[in-house]
This record gives C-alpha cells, structure tokens and sequence, in this order.
C-alpha cells in the first residue's frame, strides 16, 4: 500500500540554524516525490520534486532533498532557516505517469524563534 | 499567483444552504482536481477530472457534486453539508502525461475555507 509518513508533527528550530525534515514512503512502483509547503490560510505551493537523475534536488526558497532509495526517504534540508520560512510542510509520493493521486503525508510544522 | 484561482476565499453557509466553489487555471493544464484538507489528517483526493471527464471520484458524499465545463473551470457544487465538512477545499492542476516525467506535478490554489454552521 501506497503512504507517506512524515514523523515529524512539530519541530522548532533557532533562526540562522540548520533543518531537516523526515519523509518516509512506501510506493509499489517509482515514485515521483515532491515536497510542498504551506503558509497559514494559504495553498500549497511547490517547493522540490525529484523524478529520476541526481538524488540531490535543489528547490526554491534554498531547499534541498535528497532520495535514498534504499531507505525509503526523501529527506528536506535547508543550510539556514529564516523566519520567513515557519510553515507547514508536506511530503508526498505519486506516480510517474498517467492518473494523478498524490499520497500526502500529514505535515510537519515548522516554527522558526529568533 | 500560483496559476490557479479558487473563489470565494472564505464561504459560511448553513446546513440547508446550497453554494458553490469555483476554480480557474490558466496554465493550460489539462487534469484539475479537487482536495480537501482537514485539520490533523492528510490531504484528501476528492475528484479529479482529465480532459473535462472525471476519471476518480474518491468514495465522496453525494451532497459534494462536481463540475468541469471545460479544461481551465472546475466547480464543486455543495448542497445540504454537515459541519463536519468544514475544511480548506483546495483545487489543482496538472499536465497530464503517459511519458514518465513529462508531467504530475500537481499545482495548487490558494484554497477555499468552508464553514458549514
């Protein structure tokens, strides 16, 4: 069965401070992986997606993940967290091709303190 | 500007109310969908429409009933809600393809807050 798993509820983090957040999935085929944030009262906005090549993705905003395969991960990162950057994040795997059904985990929340 | 428009922003409406969400994309997508997020639960697929016919139809309540006129306009059409479908209602859209990586990236609007009193 198709999931995404995102231990994470809720992390803090220090601005100027490094961060990483957890995404582990189970998908039956080759996943096509994507990272979206979300800012309060606000959509989804798309911030990395990984398909096949370089296993190291760069994003907007100075985003980074990367896929381990044989982990089942698909790790976010960024070097130095800005303020700006408190939201919620989610993680969510999806087929290469054909129909669309993004499996989405349940989000993380990132509080940045100065 | 994310491409895709969701109106109204904020909806209340009462059980016996019968109102509508629209959706426009203008990035010449041609699969759009409808999702809806609840507070501690992961996002939920509702509809989702290739070429204006619907090609998923997530086991979803019959008092949610969608429409897609074309490719760039999707509605959600609501009639006789619970309170318990008060949530962000968010539409997408992708380019749609057989070839892998040519397509399913999935963009979102903004999203609809319903309040169902």
């Amino acid at each position: 069965a198709q999931s995404v798993t995102q231990p994470d509820i809720h992390i803090t983090v220090s601005e100027g401070a490094s961060l990483e957040l957890r995404c582990n999935y189970s998908y039956g085929a080759t996943p096509y992986l994507f990272w979206y944030v979300q800012s309060p009262g606000q959509g989804l906005q798309l911030l990395l997606k990984y398909f096949s090549g370089d296993t190291l993705v760069q994003g907007i905003k100075g985003f980074e993940a990367e896929f381990k395969r044989s982990q089942s991960s698909f790790n976010l990162r960024k070097p130095s967290v800005h303020w700006s950057d408190a939201a919620e994040y989610f993680c969510a795997v999806g087929p290469q091709t054909g129909a669309n059904n993004l499996f989405f985990g349940t989000g993380t929340r990132l509080t940045v303190i100065p | 500007e994310t491409g895709v428009t969701q109106t109204p922003r904020h909806l209340v409406m009462g059980m016996t109310n019968k109102k509508s969400l629209k959706c426009e994309q203008h990035l010449g997508h041609n699969a759009m969908y409808w999702y809806k997020q609840s507070a501690k639960k992961p996002l939920e697929l509702m509809f989702v429409y290739n070429f204006k016919e619907q090609t998923e139809n997530n086991s979803v309540p019959s008092r949610f009933s969608p429409e897609c006129p074309n490719s760039s306009h999707l509605f959600l059409h609501l009639h006789t809600l619970q309170p318990e479908d008060s949530a962000l209602y968010l539409c997408a859209s992708s380019q749609e393809s057989l070839l892998p990586g040519r397509g399913n990236t999935i963009y979102f609007g903004e999203g609809s807050w319903l309040t169902v009193v």
